[in-house]
């Protein structure tokens, strides 16, 4: 059980920001929330993560709600490289391992 | 860093013979973990190791699926006999350990079974 939500594809036009929802309403209060992505043909690729505060990278930004049940993945400007699946996943105390849900499919317009 | 190696990367059977996948985890990461990718799925867990102990095995077929991480470092995965339905990508992860630290996985081994 993933215990994550995430719709299971979404479209944007390159060079435009993409947000990426995912739900983890059962989320408890020393999870961390994890965003990796999966490019055709390779393993899953660390994006971001975060506990309660927003969190940016070179790669993303983590927007987290303020009663931590949902958390929306921004690329701010995508391309064709973006085009991947993405996982939005808990991960609980200790080393508990990912759980991985089917993720969310997304493809980029020229 | 040297990221996850994973060997081979494509490997054809038929059923009924056995196979084996090497991983060679990121320098210093005591938690390897093994994955198992069936088109179209995310990666489902099959074994977590701390250093050479399992920790999870729960989701090992382990009538026919084993595991081992000698002296803490490489490890790898068999299965005997092989199915079908064990046509998929195995995938391995390593991490330094604790909440916040990202797993890094390999590219895998993508396993046909005829």
């Amino acid at each position: 059980d993933a215990k994550t939500t995430q719709p299971n594809s979404m479209e944007s036009n390159e060079e435009e920001p993409v947000h990426l929802p995912c739900n983890h309403s059962t989320i408890s209060g020393t999870d961390y929330i994890h965003w990796y992505r999966q490019l055709p043909s390779q393993g899953p690729e660390y994006v971001i993560h975060g506990l309660t505060s927003n969190v940016n990278n070179r790669m993303a930004s983590l927007a987290i709600a303020e009663d931590r049940k949902s958390s929306t993945l921004i690329l701010h400007r995508a391309t064709l490289r973006d085009a991947a699946v993405y996982y939005c996943i808990r991960m609980n105390s200790g080393n508990t391992p990912l759980v991985f849900g089917k993720g969310t499919r997304l493809s980029v317009i020229a | 860093e040297a990221g996850v190696a994973q060997s081979p990367r494509y490997k054809i059977i038929e059923k009924r013979q056995s196979v084996a996948f090497w991983c060679n985890p990121i320098s210093g990461h005591a938690t390897l973990y093994w994955y198992q990718q069936i088109l179209g799925q995310g990666p489902k867990l099959l074994i977590q190791f701390q250093n050479n102990g399992v920790v999870d095995d729960s989701q090992l077929p382990k009538d026919r699926f084993s595991a081992e991480r000698l002296k803490g470092v490489d490890s790898t995965l068999k299965i005997q006999p092989a199915k079908l339905e064990d046509s998929a990508v195995y995938l391995c992860a390593s991490t330094m350990g604790g909440r916040g630290s990202p797993l890094h996985f390999g590219n895998g081994t993508r396993l046909t079974v005829t």
